[in-house]
């Protein structure tokens, strides 16, 4: 069974600029997730999809950064404009399912390898 | 909200050792996940267990619900199970996102 797939996995960008990072789940996971991770701290969740409806984003930075699932598949997530303090990793994750009962584990979330993006 | 600490924050062993990770909840949780994130930035789910006990390979994981804790052990360490172990859990009052630990950073020695 084929993981989580980022592309790219590298992008330096300038301030100002934008970039796009793209995502495609594991087939057949209804949740997808988009988190940030600073060096030396957790990820953060930005944005969690069920299917291609949004189900949380109340952490997303809306006025520079957007995320679609348009055919509740793959995924994207454009940051515009960059700044500095976006450098960070950007992890996908899917998971078979939002939540369910306790116990089900079809919340288990696994993760791509991350696009590590550097704003200069 | 749900507050998670993880300790110890820093782990120094010889390959061979064996060590327990522990994560502290503030409230109960229902989806409790361990993941070990690698040298690499690669984050493997290592456990998805929200109660009870759970053994895989030289990894084990038990988590008391009603005492809002969660440990994981390591037996055997060897020099891949360096890097930095995080635990997450989230309940219907965090939306069940996901709320993380700031993990444990492990390095075994050869």
């Amino acid at each position: 069974e084929a993981g989580v797939a980022q592309s790219p996995r590298y992008k330096i960008i300038e301030k100002r600029q934008s970039v796009a990072f793209w995502c495609n789940p594991i087939s057949g996971h209804a949740t997808l997730y988009w988190y940030q991770q600073i060096l030396g701290q957790g990820p953060k969740l930005l944005i969690q999809f069920q299917n291609n409806g949004v189900v949380d984003d109340s952490q997303l930075p809306k006025d520079r950064f957007s995320a679609e699932r348009l055919k509740g598949v793959d995924s994207t997530l454009k940051i515009q404009p960059a700044k500095l303090e976006d450098s960070a990793v950007y992890l996908c994750a899917s998971s078979l399912d939002r939540w369910g009962l306790r116990g089900t584990g079809q919340e288990t979330q696994y993760f791509g390898p991350g696009t590590r993006l550097l704003v200069l | 909200g749900i507050q998670v600490e993880q300790s110890p924050p820093d782990l120094i062993l010889q390959e061979g050792a064996n060590s327990t990770l522990r994560c502290n909840f503030s409230d109960s949780v229902n989806n409790l996940q361990w993941f070990h994130q690698n040298p690499w930035g690669q984050l493997i789910n290592l456990f998805y267990i929200p109660s009870g006990t759970k053994q895989n390979g030289r990894l084990s994981a038990t988590t008391v619900a009603t005492e809002r804790y969660s440990l994981l052990y390591i037996s055997s360490s060897q020099t891949t199970d360096s890097g930095v172990y995080f635990c997450a859990g989230g309940s219907l009052d965090s939306n069940y996102q996901l709320i993380w630990g700031a993990g444990t950073k492990l390095i075994i020695k050869p």
